[in-house]
């Protein structure tokens, strides 16, 4: 069964400070993979797209890395912000021939940044 | 510039009454079109996904359904709500025939209580 597992389910860092969300997954074969962020009680917003060809991928303070031999995302925050509180969302598309390519979706990473 | 709006964003309804929500998107035109459902603690699920008017796919069986009356316009129905149907929906559309690693944009949500 296609699988995405994210960790830790929730996270409290102190403004300033680095973290680092996992994503691991069994989704095969395997398209793309992607993070969103989603504010509390609003839709996901897409921080990174990856291929399984790209090992990483920048948006500003955001580095999301893949090491698709593991099956195994992270994605970096550094200096983080009080508008990082959010929910972190690991999603890996599986890649199918024709049709429609699903999105699987992980449960997310609560971040809680305290000043 | 394409907008996606979603209503209402909150909405208390009785066991049995029945539902509508409405997604409409603007600054595109045949886009693909997606309702999610989002439980607390778990991954967004897929309910139906459309790639044109008339055209709707549904993931998973349930007590909902959905029309696409018009090309950017994407409505979310049941007849009698039941308690399990509570839970965060979202609305999302992204391009059509485009690569696979195209965006998927995302509504501000429904916050649904069936009480």
């Amino acid at each position: 069964k296609n699988q995405v597992e994210q960790s830790p389910q929730s996270l409290i860092i102190l403004e300033g400070k680095n973290c680092t969300l996992q994503c691991n997954y069994t989704v095969s074969p395997f398209s793309n993979l992607r993070w969103y962020k989603q504010d509390t009680g609003r839709g996901p917003v897409s921080l990174t797209i990856m291929t399984f060809s790209e090992n990483t991928k920048s948006n500003g303070r955001y580095t999301a890395t893949l090491d698709a031999d593991t099956k195994q995302s992270s994605l970096h925050i550094t200096a983080s912000q009080l508008s990082d509180s959010a929910s972190y969302i690991c999603v890996v598309r599986d890649r199918v021939s024709g049709g429609y390519n699903k999105l699987i979706f992980g449960a997310g990473t609560r971040l809680a940044v305290h000043p | 510039s394409q907008t996606i709006h979603q209503w209402p964003a909150t909405l208390v309804q009785p066991v049995g009454s029945p539902l509508s929500l409405e997604c409409t998107v603007e600054g595109t035109s045949n886009p693909n079109l997606y309702w999610y459902r989002q439980a607390a603690g778990r991954g967004l699920q897929l309910l139906f996904y459309s790639v044109g008017i008339g055209q709707i796919s549904s993931e998973v069986p349930q007590n909902l359904s959905a029309s696409r009356p018009q090309d950017r316009q994407f409505i979310l129905s049941s007849k009698k709500l039941l308690l399990s149907d509570s839970g965060f929906y979202l609305c999302a559309w992204s391009w059509t025939g485009g690569s696979t690693n195209e965006k998927l944009f995302f509504g501000s949500g429904t916050q649904l209580s069936v009480l």
